[in-house]
């Protein structure tokens, strides 16, 4: 069982939808959680990090993290083709320093 | 863009050979990490440097090894190339150990033939 596993997709939306990228991962001792955005033939970009259980907005961006169910979740309101891209879910133990990422989910928005 | 600088951003290597790669920090970073990411894949952490000491390792080999040098910038080497060490190669530099607020570079795309 990989520690963090996220669907790859791909997912296709049109265009104003709201997207939902989840994730879930296998250890408790996980503090830490990161959303990334990456676009072809570059590196991630970090979106949002949040610490313990609980919500953060940002923008068109709400991430979410259910430690009981070791369930984060990234939402996307009114959606825009440049947000066309994968976009990573990663965690870090305590001391933050071992980021595990899982695979990525590619999203494709329609105009 | 972040201020994450990599080189060379492509290189073909033989099985067997060395490869060195390069990555320049953003400024005000003391931390930097290293990431291998294969094909359709997350990043997997190699292991991070915090003011020139190894911070920590992910379950690669000894054969790959880094440095970080006094201006926080970093160099990962691979001795002994296989094929399976074609990845795109990613450094990502933060202003501490936790890495929650890690910026990256655009990677160096690895081929070994």
């Amino acid at each position: 069982q990989k520690e963090v596993e996220q669907d790859p997709g791909p997912l296709s939306v049109p265009e104003g939808a709201i997207v939902s990228l989840n994730c879930t991962y296998s250890n408790s001792a996980f503090q830490y959680f990161m959303w990334y955005r990456q676009y072809s033939r570059k590196g991630p970009e970090l979106l949002m990090y949040t610490y313990s259980s609980g919500n953060k907005e940002d923008g068109r961006f709400t991430a979410q993290v259910d430690k009981s169910s070791k369930y984060i979740s990234l939402f996307i309101r009114d959606s825009q083709p440049s947000d066309s891209a994968t976009y990573l879910c990663a965690t870090a133990n305590t001391g933050g320093f071992k980021t595990i990422f899982g695979a990525g989910t590619r999203l494709f928005v329609k105009a | 863009e972040t201020g994450v600088t990599q080189s060379p951003t492509h290189l073909i290597k033989t099985r067997g050979q060395q490869v060195t790669l390069r990555c320049s920090s953003q400024s005000g970073h003391n931390t930097v990490s290293w990431y291998q990411q294969a094909l359709g894949q997350g990043p997997q952490f190699i292991f991070q440097y915090y003011r020139e000491e190894e911070n920590g390792r992910g379950n690669f080999p000894p054969r790959f090894s880094g440095l970080q040098f006094p201006n926080y910038s970093s160099e990962l080497n691979v001795n002994a190339l296989e094929l399976d060490d074609s990845a795109l190669y990613l450094c990502a530099s933060s202003f501490d150990r936790r890495n929650t607020e890690a910026f990256f570079g655009q990677g160096t795309r690895l081929t070994v033939v």
